[in-house]
C-alpha cells in the first residue's frame, strides 16, 4: 500500500513565525500536492511538484512556498504564520502517466496536519 | 477552470438504508475523470469510486455505485445498506484528461454523511 506521511498530526504556531510543514512517500510517485481543507470550501490546491526541485502554483499559493529537494520528500513553507493560514492541511500523491505529465491515477493522502496560528 | 458542486452539506440515514449523494461540475472538456473520495473522522482521505467520463457504464464498487449523466454533468454516489462505518465527509472531485493536467483534482465542498444505528 502507498504510504503518504506527515510529519505532525497538529501543530500551534505564533503570528510572524516560520512553519514547515513535510510530507513524505514511499512509493516512488512523481507527483506530489499540498492542499488545505476549510469548511465549506472543500479542498483546495496550494502547490504541486511534478519532478525534483520542480514545482507549479495551484488555486491559492499566496503566503506560502514550497521545497522539492528529493522525490520522496514535499514541504510546504509559511515563511511568515498568519492567523488566516489556521487550516487542515494535506498532502496528496500520484504516480505520472505514461508520456511524463498527464496522470489520471487516484491521488493518495496522508493523513492531515491540523495547524493553528496563535 | 472546472468548478465542482456538492450542494448537501448535511445527510443522514439510518443503517441498511440507502442515500445517494449528489454531485454537478462544470466542464468544456470531453474527457476527464470524476470520483468520490471518503473522509472518516480519523482523516485519512479513502477514494471510493471512479468514472471515466468516455465510459457509458456507470462505475460500481460493492455497495458503492454512481450515476454518471455525462450530458447533465452530473455524477451521484449511491451507497446501499449503509453501515456505520460509512459516517465521513465525502468529497466529489474532478480530474480534466489531456497531457498537463499533472493529476491536479479540483474537488467539491463535501457532504457530511451521518449513519444512525
Amino acid at each position: 500500500d502507498v504510504k503518504v506521511t506527515q510529519s505532525s498530526r497538529y501543530l500551534v504556531k505564533r503570528t510572524g513565525e516560520k512553519v514547515f510543514l513535510e510530507c513524505v512517500q514511499d512509493m516512488d510517485h512523481e507527483n506530489m500536492f499540498w492542499y488545505r481543507q476549510d469548511p465549506g470550501l472543500g479542498l483546495r490546491l496550494i502547490y504541486f511538484s511534478y519532478d525534483v526541485k520542480m514545482k507549479e502554483k495551484g488555486d491559492i499559493p499566496e503566503g506560502y512556498s514550497v521545497s522539492r529537494e528529493k522525490k520522496e520528500r514535499f514541504s510546504l513553507i509559511l515563511e511568515s504564520a498568519s492567523t488566516n493560514q489556521t487550516s487542515m492541511y494535506l498532502c496528496a500523491s500520484n504516480p505520472s502517466g505514461t508520456g511524463g505529465s498527464g496522470s489520471n491515477q487516484p491521488q493518495h493522502f496522508g493523513d492531515g496536519t491540523r495547524l493553528s496560528i496563535l | 477552470a472546472q468548478t465542482v458542486t456538492q450542494s448537501q452539506p448535511e445527510m443522514s440515514v439510518q443503517e441498511a438504508e440507502t442515500v445517494t449523494l449528489s454531485c454537478t461540475y462544470d466542464t468544456s472538456e470531453s474527457n476527464y475523470y470524476l470520483f468520490w473520495y471518503k473522509q472518516p473522522p480519523s482523516r485519512q482521505m479513502i477514494l471510493v469510486i471512479r468514472q471515466e467520463a468516455y465510459k457509458q457504464q456507470n462505475a460500481t464498487e460493492n455497495r458503492f455505485s454512481v450515476n454518471f449523466q455525462k450530458a447533465a454533468k452530473s455524477f451521484s454516489l449511491k451507497i446501499s445498506d449503509s453501515q456505520l462505518g460509512d459516517t465521513a465527509m465525502y468529497f466529489c472531485a474532478f480530474l480534466g484528461g489531456g497531457g498537463t493536467s499533472y493529476g491536479k483534482l479540483t474537488f467539491g465542498q463535501g457532504t457530511i454523511l451521518t449513519v444512525h444505528p
